[in-house]
């Protein structure tokens, strides 16, 4: 099963509204990377962080790595038609070769 | 630059018949992955290489299912004998070299089983 719980499931908002997601675990991850996907697209890499306490962004989008090494959160700022998908945490442990785990992802949809 | 490419991008067969998925990564990247994606369980690890070693299959969910990678630009996925259950989307994703966990996700194949 899943290791990573990823909240909320689903999240319907209006246009021009921020948003904020977070994925915990009560493992310790090394690196946490956010992914989004379209509707029939594969996943597409957002935002990697590597350290405890980390916080970057990448346009409207921020993503902190918590300080505790078991979450981590994702905030959109003056959310657009076109942030609707599907946001995926993903996880990587120490001593876990490449191997990422997934949260069971988040589905934003905006209101226009 | 191309991202991954997977082939086909939908494929309808019937239970028992055998179903080849088939993946080129992006080229210069030296890992490859394999994930099932369901409803039900999300985004699953099946399988990944390295230099086109296969180095942990322990997603693989039975005997039904293969992985091959014969050289650094292809690899397939093999279902015989497919099953209803094997319906889902299945991703290749590949990493460049020093960046391995920065996976970069084809657009997946669409398997429907009956």
């Amino acid at each position: 099963g899943q290791q990573l719980n990823q909240s909320p499931q689903s999240m319907f908002i209006q246009e021009g509204e921020d948003v904020s997601m977070n994925c915990t675990s009560s493992s310790i991850f090394n690196t946490w990377l956010w992914y989004k996907q379209d509707p029939g697209e594969g996943p597409v890499l957002l935002i990697a962080l590597y350290k405890a306490g980390e916080l970057t962004s990448n346009g409207r989008l921020t993503a902190q790595f918590g300080i505790t090494r078991k979450d981590s959160f994702l905030n959109i700022s003056a959310s657009i038609p076109s942030d609707v998908g599907i946001y995926f945490c993903a996880g990587q442990k120490r001593n876990a070769g490449n191997m990422l785990t997934f949260g069971g992802g988040t589905r934003l949809m905006v209101k226009p | 630059d191309a991202g991954v490419i997977q082939s086909p991008r939908h494929e309808v067969t019937e239970m028992g018949q055998e179903v080849t998925l088939r993946c080129k990564p992006i080229s210069g990247h030296d890992y490859l992955f394999w994930y099932r994606q369901t409803m039900m369980r999300g985004l699953e690890l099946l399988i990944y290489f390295n230099n086109n070693v296969p180095i942990d299959d322990s997603g693989m969910p039975e005997d039904r299912f293969s992985a091959k990678m014969p050289n650094a630009s292809f690899s397939t996925l093999k279902i015989q004998p497919s099953e209803p259950r094997d319906s889902a989307v299945y991703f290749c994703a590949s990493t460049p070299p020093g960046a391995a966990n920065e996976q970069f996700f084809g657009p997946g194949t669409r398997l429907t089983v009956l």
